[in-house]
């Protein structure tokens, strides 16, 4: 079992480019998340999706969109990519506990 | 409003020694607790998971403390190893529908030899 994994696991970006960051789990896993990473801040909810179909805002929604493609797929689109958003983006599924993916390290230029 | 704090932020240990990691949280009501370690460049990944019953939990040399009264919990490491250079991650999860998963900040442990 590969667990949850994360593409791509680095890009670099100029403003304004956008660019979708995809995660898929192969553990069955309802909730699957979407969080980022900078340092001094800890991480930080962006989205989560309790169940396919749905989705719901964390913390830090603004600037990004995201997609439960399906019960395996959840994926994050930054539509216009800004400075700000520069940081280490992690996946996880949740079932009693969290699962990480090992992160995708974006630049943003 | 729920918070969780973690002492110290950073820490630098011999080989071989000991180390006790801080947890304190105001999450209400409470569930769980959990530690996980993530090493550098990787995800985290879960070392022990602690409910509003258990008072202590081992996994290896990582023992886990939790006293439900003051809302503390501690990771203790013993005998460490330089595998042990990490961040250390403290999460409570409260009892409620939706994000119930609070992240502390972390505690950057490095082991020297």
């Amino acid at each position: 079992n590969a667990g949850v994994t994360q593409t791509p696991k680095f890009q670099v970006l100029k403003t304004g480019q956008s660019m979708t960051l995809q995660c898929a789990q192969d553990m069955n896993h309802n909730s699957m998340y979407w969080y980022r990473q900078d340092p001094g801040m800890g991480l930080r909810l962006i989205y989560y999706s309790a169940s396919e179909g749905t989705t719901d805002k964390g913390e830090v929604p603004n600037g990004y969109n995201v997609s439960r493609l399906n019960k395996r797929e959840f994926s994050l689109r930054l539509e216009s990519a800004a400075p700000s958003q520069t940081s280490v983006y992690f996946c996880a599924s949740f079932r009693g506990e969290l699962f990480f993916g090992e992160g995708s390290r974006l630049t943003v230029l | 409003k729920n918070q969780v704090e973690q002492s110290p932020q950073s820490l630098i240990i011999l080989e071989g020694k000991n180390c006790t990691l801080q947890c304190n949280y105001t999450v209400s009501p409470f569930s769980n607790l959990r530690w996980y370690k993530q090493d550098t460049g990787r995800g985290p990944v879960s070392l022990t998971i602690m409910t509003f019953s258990e008072n202590t939990k081992s996994n290896g040399r990582y023992t886990a403390t939790l006293d439900a009264d003051t809302k503390q919990s501690s990771l203790h490491i013993t005998a460490s190893q330089l595998s042990d250079s990490a961040s250390y991650i403290c999460v409570v999860s409260a009892v409620q529908a939706g994000t119930a998963l609070i992240f502390g900040k972390g505690t950057t442990l490095s082991v020297s030899s």
